[in-house]
């Protein structure tokens, strides 16, 4: 079946530093590609998405490109602020499916 | 912005007994997903209804859970008999009426659901 696999957390990063989470994933068919968000005590939030090859979805100054040829998804941040720590989840829907399948989330803690 | 709302936050319930989570998709959407999340683990995908009917169900979907929509803005997961493993955050979401590939999930809050 369908699976999302996630880099492991918590990552921990100073305030304005580059962020990479990778994800990758495996799916029949041609998925359509989304990055959730959780911030602490709230439910999930789209971030952004990407449902063709080579399309790349960007919200928030967060972007992530639908690489199909190595099966990928990672999310990017330039500079990232304190208020960005929260849970991030790498999902996908496959063809014909309705359910989002879910990577494990990631922990991103941002100090000052 | 729209929201979809679920009731309640936290629910505590004796083991074997019913227990209803409750619902309010956003107004114009047509999808309606239930989600949960045991502590600790991935969130998992239970059901899709559409139309008035169940579209899609996991594994995890079995006789113990059921859903309704019983009126035009509550939809509604049951669990008939609860055991220990039911714990779990429990996520509604909705979507709009195009190609659900192309349409992004909403997400509730969540109920915290803890079975003693």
């Amino acid at each position: 079946g369908d699976s999302v696999t996630q880099m492991e957390g918590p990552v921990t990063l100073s305030e304005e530093a580059f962020l990479t989470i990778n994800c990758t994933y495996t799916a029949t068919g041609y998925p359509s590609l989304f990055w959730y968000v959780q911030y602490p005590g709230e439910g999930l939030q789209l971030l952004l998405k990407a449902t063709k090859a080579d399309d790349k979805g960007s919200n928030k100054g967060f972007e992530a490109t639908y690489r199909k040829e190595t099966t990928s998804f990672h999310l990017e941040k330039g500079s990232v602020q304190v208020s960005d720590s929260a849970v991030y989840f790498c999902a996908l829907v496959g063809g014909g499916a309705d359910g989002l399948t879910f990577g494990k989330g990631t922990h991103l803690i941002i100090q000052p | 912005e729209p929201e979809v709302t679920q009731t309640p936050s936290h629910q505590v319930t004796q083991m074997g007994q019913e227990v209803i989570l409750r619902c309010v998709p956003i107004s114009n959407h047509l999808y309606f997903y239930w989600y949960r999340q045991i502590l600790g683990q991935k969130v998992e995908f239970l059901v899709s209804f559409y139309n008035n009917e169940i579209s899609e169900k996991s594994e995890i979907f079995d006789d113990q859970f059921s859903v309704e929509r019983p009126d035009g803005s509550n939809f509604t997961l049951k669990i008939r008999s609860t055991k220990l493993e039911d714990s779990a955050m429990y996520f509604c979401a909705s979507s709009g009426e195009a190609s659900i590939r192309n349409q992004p999930q909403h997400f509730g809050d969540g109920t915290r659901l803890s079975i003693l």
